[in-house]
């Protein structure tokens, strides 16, 4: 089974400030047709899930720019250029390579 | 508006069953896949069950495998989790996703979840 890895847990952010979130893969998710199956997820307080980024780099319909996803095969990194007050919540990687994929522990971004 | 509506939740004792339901508007629900995932309290999320959109494909997560039935049915638009011999440690908040079409498996709607909670 493919297990997903996320670091930092929990990561204080003054608003305005950048802030970057890990994910390592157990396994490759760099498929050959050179897509990476890799989805980020934030869960708002008090809110269900909703996706942010998927397939590594392509951000869901609605998120704002601010929001960039990169990596390739094991690592993977989220970025949030510029925190604002509403970013904050638990900040979830999914490997998205088969069906039931595994997610990462969570990343809990607060605003300092 | 593209939904989905979670019911059946509640509180059952160790043993039980529960039929979660969850009902899809605003998209074309045959095209899709959908999954069940679930959260416990202070746990990450897990993904519980999927089913393809033609409904032949179904899988279980290895905790639920022999215990929990996915099924759709398309005329109500519907996907549902029949849940038997319930433990303490299925408790957690239920929710429906849709998976996204294209490669991979995305889930990119989310219901707002049901509460299933296991206690004598």
């Amino acid at each position: 089974d493919i297990v997903m890895t996320q670091f930092p847990l929990s990561l204080p952010v003054a608003p305005g400030e950048p802030a970057s979130i890990s994910c390592r893969s157990s396994q490759s998710l760099l498929q050959s047709n050179g897509f990476n199956f890799l989805n980020w997820y934030l869960q708002k307080p008090g809110q269900s899930p909703q996706l942010l980024i998927y397939l590594g780099s392509n951000r869901a319909s609605g998120v704002p720019d601010r929001f960039s996803g990169s990596g390739s095969g094991t690592d993977f990194t989220l970025k949030i250029s510029r925190v604002e007050a509403e970013d904050v919540g638990v900040y979830y990687c999914m490997q998205a390579r088969q069906p039931l994929g595994a997610f990462g522990q969570g990343t809990k971004v607060e605003i300092k | 508006e593209v939904q989905l509506v979670e019911s059946g939740g509640g509180l059952v004792k160790p043993g039980g069953s529960l039929r979660l339901s969850c009902a899809a508007s605003g998209f074309s629900f045959n095209d899709y896949s959908m999954n069940w995932v679930r959260q416990a309290p202070g746990k990450r999320l897990e993904c519980v069950s999927y089913i393809s959109s033609d409904g032949y494909t179904r899988n279980y997560a290895d905790s639920v495998k022999g215990r929990f039935t996915i099924s759709r049915d398309t005329a109500k638009s519907s996907v549902f989790l029949q849940m038997n011999s319930l433990r303490a440690e299925d408790t957690a908040i239920y929710y429906c996703a849709r998976d996204r079409r294209g490669p991979g498996h995305t889930f990119d709607i989310w219901g707002r979840g049901t509460m299933v909670t296991v206690s004598s």
